[in-house]
């Protein structure tokens, strides 16, 4: 059984287009993570969602939007995609926060 | 701003040898610090220290967090060519930070048969 799932797995896509990323956890956490992982493998949190509410709002352009319909589920909408948002996006989540974070296997978003 | 380094950058060593990998830390209200293994895809949890639990130990891997030196040591013995990895090492804030992670950039480290 899959902990934390994104999808899709890999995503390209031509710039200015708007896309979505899904992440849904099993594991009965209640607070979910986005992350961006760039070329040179740092990992910096974008978001946080505890109990579906924004707890982390790192620096992020506002074209980066995410929505939690539930606890188990944290959604990253992108529009106006540009170049410099080629990046892994790891989906994450933890029993609450402060807890160890479980994340999902990342989506590979290459832009054109 | 909170900041996190990890050194060696990379490492490449033969299976049977032992390495320890560093980390240091500058951060407001110090609450935690993980240490994470990424092969191919995700980051898998490994250890988290406390200031209640500055040892940790797990088969073949233990890691020390040295408060008074903001720092932490993972240390791999009798290395195999599974053991070949990005090792990330990660401290929590508190207060309103509550929570956040800051990642280093991580040491590579190759295992040669």
């Amino acid at each position: 059984d899959t902990a934390v799932s994104q999808t899709p797995k890999y995503l390209v896509t031509q710039m200015g287009n708007d896309k979505s990323i899904k992440c849904e956890q099993n594991l009965g956490h209640d607070t979910m993570y986005w992350y961006k992982q760039d070329s040179k493998k740092f990992l910096k949190i974008m978001f946080s969602y505890n109990n579906k509410e924004l707890i982390i709002n790192e620096t992020v352009p506002n074209r980066f939007s995410p929505k939690s319909p539930d606890k188990a589920h944290l959604n990253l909408h992108i529009n106006s995609l540009e170049l410099g948002d080629s990046a892994v996006y790891f989906c994450a989540s933890s029993l609450w926060e402060g807890q160890p974070q479980h994340f999902g296997d990342g989506t590979r978003l290459s832009i054109l | 701003e909170d900041k996190v380094v990890q050194s060696p950058l990379s490492l490449v060593v033969h299976e049977g040898d032992t390495v320890t990998l560093n980390c240091s830390y500058e951060v407001t209200n110090f609450r935690s610090l993980l240490w994470y293994k990424q092969e191919k895809k995700a980051p898998t949890f490994l250890f988290m220290l406390t200031s209640s639990g500055i040892e940790k130990k797990s088969g073949r891997l233990s890691s020390i967090l040295d408060k008074k030196e903001l720092s932490s040591i993972l240390n791999i013995t009798a290395t195999q060519t599974g053991d070949s990895a990005i090792y990330l090492c990660a401290v929590e804030a508190g207060g309103t930070s509550y929570g956040k992670l800051t990642f280093g950039q991580g040491t590579i480290l190759t295992v040669h048969p």
